[in-house]
C-alpha cells in the first residue's frame, strides 16, 4: 500500500533558525496536504498542493510539490516560538480505489528554543 | 459555526470494558474519517464512512472494532474487548466531500482512550 515517509522526526531549533521538513510517497500522489497539531491539540489544515513543481507560500512558511509528485517539502524561515507543533504531510491516492483516504507521514515534531 | 465536535475527550476504561467514542461532524459535512494516533507518531487512517455507509475501512482491525454514521445522530467508534494497546488519541475528521476530490479535513479535538 500508499507509504509516506516524513523527516527528520524531530528538529530542535533555536529561535530565529530555519526549518525544513521532507515528505515521500513510495507512490505519486494525486495532490499533498499539510497539517499542524499543537501541542495537546488536534491538526489544522495548513495548505494542498495538486500540480506538479507547485510552490505555495504563506508569510514564513514555503510549501513546494515535486515535479514526480512523490516527494513535498515545508519550510519555515526564521523560525518563531508560535511555530512549535508537529508538522504532517498527507498524501492523496492518484487513482485506484483508496479514495477517501488520506495517508499521513509520521510528522515532524519541532522544538523552537527561545 | 460549531467545528467536529468529539465526546468524551477523555475515556477511561479498564480492560475487557468498551469504549464508544462519538463524533458530530460540520454542519453541512457528510463524509466522516476516523484516525488513531499514538504519542509522536502520526496519525494512522481507520475508517472513512459517509451517512449510512462504510466506504472504507482498510485501516480497521479485523476484531472488536466497529464503526457507524447512522442517518441521524453522531458517528460512532465502537471498541469491544478494549486491551491496553487501544490507549490511543482517536481523531475524527469530517469534509464536505470524499477526500478525493481535494477536499481539507477538520479534524476534533480528539478523544484520549487510557485503558487500565
Amino acid at each position: 500500500g500508499q507509504q509516506v515517509m516524513q523527516i527528520p522526526q524531530y528538529q530542535h531549533v533555536q529561535e530565529g533558525e530555519d526549518f525544513t521538513t521532507y515528505c515521500n510517497s513510495s507512490t505519486t500522489l494525486s495532490n499533498i496536504q499539510w497539517y499542524k497539531q499543537r501541542p495537546g491539540g488536534h491538526p489544522v489544515f495548513l495548505i494542498q498542493l495538486v500540480k506538479s513543481g507547485e510552490v505555495k507560500k504563506q508569510k514564513r512558511l514555503t510549501f513546494q510539490f515535486g515535479e514526480a509528485k512523490k516527494n513535498s517539502s515545508l519550510h519555515i524561515t526564521a523560525t518563531q516560538t508560535t511555530d512549535v507543533g508537529t508538522y504532517f504531510c498527507a498524501g492523496g491516492n492518484a487513482g485506484g480505489t483508496s479514495y477517501g483516504k488520506l495517508t499521513f507521514g509520521q510528522g515532524t515534531i519541532l522544538t523552537v528554543h527561545p | 459555526n460549531a467545528g467536529v465536535m468529539q465526546n468524551p475527550r477523555h475515556l477511561v476504561r479498564r480492560r475487557g470494558q468498551e469504549a464508544r467514542l462519538r463524533c458530530s461532524p460540520m454542519k453541512g459535512h457528510s463524509h466522516v474519517y476516523w484516525y488513531r494516533q499514538l504519542p509522536e507518531e502520526g496519525l494512522k487512517f481507520m475508517v472513512y464512512l459517509q451517512k449510512e455507509n462504510i466506504i472504507d475501512e482498510s485501516g480497521m482491525p479485523k476484531e472488536r472494532f466497529s464503526a457507524e454514521f447512522p442517518k441521524e445522530g453522531p458517528s460512532i467508534l465502537r471498541i469491544q474487548q478494549v486491551v491496553r494497546g487501544d490507549s490511543a488519541a482517536y481523531f475524527c475528521a469530517s469534509s464536505p466531500y470524499m477526500v478525493a476530490t481535494n477536499e481539507k479535513l477538520f479534524f476534533g479535538s480528539g478523544t484520549q482512550l487510557s485503558v487500565l
